[in-house]
C-alpha cells in the first residue's frame, strides 16, 4: 500500500506570501492520479489539483501543481484570506495524505 | 446543476446496520466511478470504497466484509450499506464523484455515530 506523507504538518503564513506544500510517497505513483484537496472547516474537500498539475473548473491560477515519481507539490502564489484552510493529496483515487493545515500567521 | 446529496446517517449501536444514500442529480451515476469517502472526528481523510462505472467494487481494508458499496441506476443513486458497525466508523461519510482520476463533485456528508 502507497503512504503518502505531507508536510509540514501546519504552515503559518500571512496573505500575499508565496505557500509550498509537499506530498511525498512511499513508492513512486503516476502522474495522472494524483489530486489536490482543499477543504474548510464544516464543508465537503473541493478539488483543486488532477493529474498532478492540471487545475480544477473555477480554480485560480494563483494554485499550481508539479512533481512526479515520489515527490509532489502545490503551490499557491500569493496566499488571499480565503486560502487559509486543510490541504489533502490523494493518489489513485485510494490513500489519501494526512494533510497540510495552512494558518494565518 | 451537478450535485450530490447524502442521507441516512445518525447513531446506531456497535454491531448494529445503517444504509447511507447519495442522491445525484445532473449526470449519470451508472456512467461514473463513485466513491464513499470518510473523515473522523477532528482527523483527515480516509477513502472508504469505490464502484465502477462496469460494476467492480473495491474496498478500504478497515471496512472489507463489513460494507457493501452499490448503486441503483433507475433512481440515479449510490448506496453504502454497513454492518457490524464499530465505534471507529463513527465519522461523517462523503460520497464523491470521480472524474479524471480524481474526485470533482462531493456531497455535503453524512454524519454516522456509532456508540451504545
Amino acid at each position: 500500500e502507497i503512504v503518502l506523507t505531507q508536510s509540514p504538518g501546519t504552515l503559518s503564513l500571512s496573505p500575499g506570501e508565496r505557500a509550498t506544500l509537499s506530498c511525498r510517497a512511499s513508492q513512486s505513483v503516476s502522474s495522472s492520479y494524483l489530486a489536490w484537496y482543499q477543504q474548510k472547516p464544516g464543508q465537503a474537500p473541493r478539488l483543486l489539483i488532477y493529474g498532478a498539475s492540471s487545475r480544477a473548473t473555477g480554480i485560480p491560477d494563483r494554485f499550481s501543481g508539479s512533481g512526479s515519481g515520489t515527490d509532489f507539490t502545490l503551490t499557491i502564489s500569493r496566499l488571499e484570506p480565503e486560502d487559509f484552510a486543510v490541504y489533502y493529496c490523494q493518489q489513485s483515487l485510494r490513500t489519501f495524505g494526512q494533510g497540510t493545515r495552512l494558518e494565518i500567521k | 446543476e451537478v450535485q450530490l446529496v447524502e442521507s441516512g446517517g445518525g447513531l446506531v449501536q456497535p454491531g448494529g446496520s445503517l444504509r447511507l444514500s447519495c442522491a445525484a442529480s445532473g449526470f449519470t451515476v451508472s456512467s461514473n466511478y463513485m466513491s464513499w469517502v470518510r473523515q473522523a472526528p477532528g482527523k483527515g481523510l480516509e477513502w472508504v470504497s469505490v464502484i465502477y462505472s462496469g460494476g467492480s467494487t473495491y474496498y478500504a481494508d478497515s471496512v472489507k466484509g463489513r460494507f457493501t458499496i452499490s448503486r441503483h441506476n433507475s433512481k440515479n443513486t449510490l448506496y453504502l450499506q454497513m454492518n457490524s458497525l464499530r465505534a471507529e466508523d463513527t465519522a461523517v461519510y462523503y460520497c464523491a464523484r470521480d472524474r479524471s482520476a480524481a474526485l470533482d463533485v462531493w456531497g455535503q456528508g453524512t454524519t454516522v455515530t456509532v456508540s451504545s
